[in-house]
This record gives C-alpha cells, structure tokens and sequence, in this order.
C-alpha cells in the first residue's frame, strides 16, 4: 500500500447499531497513526494517536486497534448515537514522508 | 486539546484578486503551523509547513509565489492566494503543532471555503 486507505466511503446506521470502519496505510518507516473525528462546519476533533503494533485505545464509546505490521487500524463505535454522525479521518506519520497522509475518510450518518 | 481558528470562514473573490486567510492558535504557542487543502471527494493534501520566524516549506507542486505564508508569530499564520483564478477555489484548513507534542501531532481549525469567480 503507498496512499492511507478508508472504507467504506461512507456508511449509514441506526441508532444502537456497532460499528466499524478501517485505514490502511504503508507499512514501511511507520512512526504513528492517527484518527479525527470531524463534524461539519467544525475543526477535526483528535481521537487517537497511536503507535504501537498491537495497540488499542478507547475513548467512551469508540475505541482503536493497530497493526503496524500489516499496515491496518480499525476504527470501532459501540451503540452509535446520532451525535457520532461525522467524517472520520485517519492520517499516518512516517519517517521517510515526516508529514501527516491523510486518507478521504469514512463519512458516518446514525439515524433515530 | 487546543483551539485554533481561522478566519474567514467562506470567501468569494473575483479572478485576479488576492485572497488572506488567517489562522490562530489560541491557547498554546505554536511553533509549527501546517496549511491544508483539499478538493471535492479528495483527502487533505499537504500544502506548506511553516515555522515561526522562517521561510514556508513547500510541497512539491505547490506555487510558492502564488500561495504566501507568514509566520511572524507563534500564534498567528496567514496564507494569501495571490491573483486567485477559479481553479484555486477549494477549502483551505490550516493546523498547528509544537515542539511539546509528538508524533505530528496537529490541532486543526474549521477551514476556509474559497470560492474564485
């Protein structure tokens, strides 16, 4: 993989409803992976930061798993509510590009 | 985290004129400060990184003459478009970081919607 990868595109669920959304990104010179929440008409909120091969982070409801190695992290939202309807980004930071690469991001509506 | 903004939040210009963005981090001094742009259905693309008190570091493709940016202080970077032609019509985002955060981490403001007639 060269380019940071998000699928689905978008996704749509009902209120309640788990789920999960996935980046993939270059595994080579991997320094650390990054996930935003971004709401419209707002700034791109940091949920994680994450480095460590086999690392998962949580915060309330969402939570995080990496794999360096495969070059993968997946994104988990538990019981979604409809103020979890934003964009969600993911961005690596290597050491060979020193910038953050973002993917296009996974565009989360929860219904009522 | 921290708060950055930036201003203004949509402009409309017409083709030939120049265009300023501001973009301040309120409560924490930024040492770095990163400008983004990104198209319809497009991810967020690198544009330049700016260090308070020294020249902008540009992406390759980016015009460094067509697209300005100062970083007189900590707190405070601005981006011109200068001569803006429709073709530069996108949203602008900018973010910021210090040397007390790691790994890129990066505080975002909300972005400017430009819009070139």
């Amino acid at each position: 993989i060269l380019n940071v990868e998000q699928s689905p595109q978008s996704l749509h669920v009902q209120e309640g409803d788990s789920t999960n959304f996935t980046c993939s990104f270059p595994s080579s010179n991997f320094y650390a992976l990054h996930w935003y929440r971004w709401e419209t008409a707002k700034s791109p909120e940091a949920l994680f930061v994450m480095t460590l091969n086999g690392d998962e982070k949580k915060k309330g409801r969402i939570s995080a798993t990496l794999n360096t190695k495969e070059g993968y992290s997946y994104l988990y939202i538990k019981g979604s509510q409809p103020e979890d309807s934003a964009t969600y980004l993911c961005a690596s930071y290597t050491g060979t590009a020193s910038k953050l690469t973002f993917g296009t991001g996974t565009r989360l509506q929860v219904t009522l | 985290g921290a708060v950055v903004s930036q201003h203004p939040s949509w402009v409309i210009c017409k083709s030939g004129t120049s265009v300023k963005i501001e973009c301040r981090s309120l409560d924490f001094q930024a040492t770095t400060m990163f400008w983004y742009r990104q198209f319809p259905k497009q991810s967020l693309m690198l544009m330049a990184t700016s260090n308070e008190g020294s020249k902008a570091t540009y992406e390759q493709g980016v015009e460094k003459d067509k697209f300005l940016i100062n970083h007189a202080s900590l707190t405070l970077s601005t981006l011109t478009v200068t001569s803006a032609h429709p073709e530069d019509s996108s949203f602008y985002i900018c973010s910021a970081s210090s040397l007390a955060l790691s790994y890129n981490e990066q505080f975002f403001g909300p972005g400017t919607r430009l819009t070139v007639l």
